[in-house]
């Protein structure tokens, strides 16, 4: 069975850095792209990048390059999403999905179920 | 906001038909990239319902239909159920913004 298992909710403070995760198991995890997805509170889906296990090739949507960075390790299946320096805002439920189809006609047919995070003082 | 905009909501008695519209441009839609559909119910992960415009993953029901038209798709869901309350979302490709993007969301209650 193809799953993404992200880890778990995580409550910080502004400023905090942060890391999460996504791993993969049931299918080639290098081979298949990997996105992120934020849903603000009472929000909808944003597109935040994707990454190429593989290689960690990066497309970033221009809303979030600079503001998170993606990566992965093909060797034990995970993606990563991390913040530097957290802000209020960034309080999100943030997915993981594996990406199907050509460029440009990318969809996700599996995703994760969700980390929740929240930066409070 | 994104460029892809759905009504906030619709809704529907049981057994009814509605339909959730996505309205894109010439970047998107319009440029010929194909729109993919997602069911979300909160508290849950999402799930792909329609991809390449038509197509619908093993295990969704045929109550589900999809139709395109130059600047815009539509999800239909006919014989409603209790079990399709959820909030659905358009997705394609805009190049202008290059960036793949999501439709605004819409929220289907069961009355």
């Amino acid at each position: 069975e193809v799953q993404l298992v992200q880890s778990g909710a995580e409550v910080k403070k502004p400023g905090e850095s942060l890391k999460i995760s996504c791993k993969g198991s049931g299918y080639s995890f290098a081979t298949y792209w990997i996105g992120w997805v934020r849903q603000m509170p009472g929000k909808g889906l944003e597109w935040m990048g994707i990454i190429y296990p593989d290689d960690s090739d990066t497309i970033y949507s221009p809303s979030f390059q600079g503001q998170v960075t993606i990566s992965a390790d093909k060797s034990i299946t995970t993606a990563y999403l991390q913040w530097s320096s957290l802000k209020a805002s960034d309080t999100a439920i943030y997915f993981c999905a594996r990406l199907r189809g050509a460029r440009y006609y990318y969809y996700m047919d599996v995703w994760g179920k969700g980390t929740t995070v929240t930066v409070s003082s | 906001q994104s460029v892809l905009t759905q009504p906030p909501s619709v809704s529907g008695a049981p057994g009814q038909r509605v339909t959730i519209s996505c309205t894109g441009s010439s970047s998107n839609i319009g440029a010929g990239y194909d729109v993919h559909w997602y069911q979300h119910l909160p508290g849950t992960a999402p799930k792909l319902l329609i991809y390449d415009n038509t197509n619908r993953p093993s295990g969704v029901p045929d109550r589900f239909s999809v139709s395109k038209s130059a600047t815009s798709a539509s999800l239909a869901i006919s014989g409603l159920q209790a079990e399709d309350e959820a909030d659905y979302y358009c997705q394609s490709y805009d190049r202008s913004l290059s960036n793949y993007v999501f439709g605004t969301g819409t929220k289907v209650t069961v009355l």
